[in-house]
């Protein structure tokens, strides 16, 4: 099975700071990830799939790159909102992998 | 508008079973692939298991192999997932997922998770 990390398991950042979440996977997906947000006590959210294509609806500060096996999720100018856990997902086998998770929160 | 509902959480004993049922509306729900993902309380998201548009092919993660059973009714848009010998550590949230589209046999590269329901708590308790 393929193995997904992330780093950090923890950011804390201001209001306007530019984010950047790293997430690794243990062979190539390619560019088979996407990106998932989740508040608490919601489901999660789609942001980026196909490593790099913004989900339609998602604010235009959230950008994916990466292929192979390191990713990278970054939020341009942080916004209030944007304070929530994320997490990588592979889904180059059928065994879709999630991340760990990164959780975004206020310094 | 698409719209993914559970049902069928509650509270089960150890060594008993369940069947979560989630109806789908706002898309051609035979023609998606579709898939169950839990998350336990304060942990992250743990894959469990899908199905193909026909329901021909089904797969299942480690935890819930020979446990668990998916399956769907296109007639009822609706997805199923049977739980047997539930244990303590199946208590969660359980999602019903829409996976990636097919057509004809053809089935689109992305595969991501673009619709989720709200979820619905399963409490493995004695």
């Amino acid at each position: 099975d393929i193995q997904m990390t992330q780093s950090p398991s923890t950011l804390s950042a201001s209001l306007g700071d530019r984010v950047t979440i790293t997430c690794r996977a243990s062979q190539s997906l390619y560019t088979s990830l996407a990106w998932y947000q989740q508040k608490p006590g919601k489901a999660p959210k789609l942001l980026i799939y196909k490593a790099s294509t913004l989900e339609t609806g998602v604010p235009s500060r959230f950008s994916g790159s990466g292929s192979g096996t390191e990713f990278t999720l970054t939020i341009n100018s942080l916004q209030p909102d944007d304070f929530a856990t994320y997490y990588c997902q592979q889904y180059s086998t059928y065994s879709w992998t999630f991340g760990p998770g990164t959780k975004v929160d206020n310094k | 508008e698409v719209h993914l509902m559970e049902s069928g959480g509650g509270l089960v004993q150890p060594g008993g079973s369940r069947t979560l049922s989630c109806v789908a509306s706002g898309f051609t729900f035979s023609d998606y692939e579709m898939h169950w993902v839990r998350q336990a309380p304060g942990k992250g998201l743990e894959w469990l298991s899908n199905i193909t548009t026909g329901g021909i092919y089904t797969h299942y993660g480690d935890s819930v192999k020979g446990r668990f059973t998916i399956s769907r009714d296109n007639a009822k848009n609706s997805l199923f997932l049977q739980m047997n010998s539930l244990r303590v550590e199946d208590t969660a949230v359980y999602y019903c997922v829409s996976g990636g589209q097919c057509s004809n046999g053809v089935c689109q590269t992305d595969a991501s998770f673009h619709h989720w329901g709200q979820g619905t708590v399963v409490t493995v308790s004695s």
